[in-house]
């Protein structure tokens, strides 16, 4: 199993373009999810998605959207990048909602800069 | 609504010394709490996990962490640091209700000395 796969490793984009980050994993995890990791602040949910065709907002999802239209894809778009968006992006999937403490699985990362 | 704090951003400790790495939570429920660590350039690895029964739990390369309900804790401990061991470790908490959304702390540094 390759586990869970993020393309690309690094971007770098100027304000106002918009880009996808790929996330993809190999394990038939229903659960999804995009986080945020910045200085100081920890990791933040931007969106999660609890099956094919159902997500939900995180913590911070303004200025991003997702959709869900497979088991094994979770794309991340950035619709107008904006400086504040620089940050490293991080996927991560689970097994199962209704088992307890389900491990999350993350991928490696997408280092994202926005001049 | 949890959350998780983990004081100091940094930890400085000398190789063969003990490691320990604090961590606070807040939940109306019963919590899962999990440590994660993450090595340079990487993304986050699971260390160990508490989800219900033995409050000691342990988990990869030698760390331990107990859940302390009364003082809300859920320190993470190892008795002899390798350099190795030089990471970045994550606190998170999530509720078992509905859906488990996984809130993390801020993050500790550790740093390991020769």
């Amino acid at each position: 199993n390759a586990g869970v796969t993020q393309t690309p490793k690094f971007q770098v984009l100027k304000t106002g373009q918009s880009m996808t980050l790929q996330c993809a994993q190999d394990m038939n995890h229903e659960y999804m999810s995009w986080y945020r990791q910045d200085p100081g602040m920890g990791l933040r949910l931007i969106h999660y998605s609890v099956g094919a065709g159902i997500t939900d907002q995180g913590e911070v999802p303004n200025g991003y959207n997702v959709s869900r239209s497979t088991t094994e894809d979770f794309p991340l778009r950035l619709l107008s990048a904006a400086p504040s968006q620089t940050s490293v992006y991080f996927c991560a999937s689970s097994y199962s909602l209704t088992s307890g403490g389900n491990e999350q699985f993350f991928g490696p990362g997408t280092r994202l800069t926005v001049l | 609504a949890q959350s998780v704090t983990q004081l100091g951003s940094h930890v400085s400790v000398s190789e063969g010394a003990l490691v320990l790495l604090r961590c606070n939570y807040s939940s109306s429920v019963p919590p899962y709490l999990f440590w994660y660590v993450q090595y340079p350039n990487q993304g986050l690895q699971l260390l160990l996990k508490y989800t219900t029964g033995a409050t000691l739990v342990k988990g990869i390369n030698g760390f331990e962490a107990e859940f302390k309900k009364s003082e809300t804790s859920f320190h993470l401990t190892k008795p002899s640091a390798h350099m190795s061991d030089a990471a970045e470790y994550f606190c998170a908490v999530s509720e078992d209700t509905g859906f488990q959304k996984l809130v993390f702390g801020t993050g500790t540094r550790l740093l390991v000395s020769p």
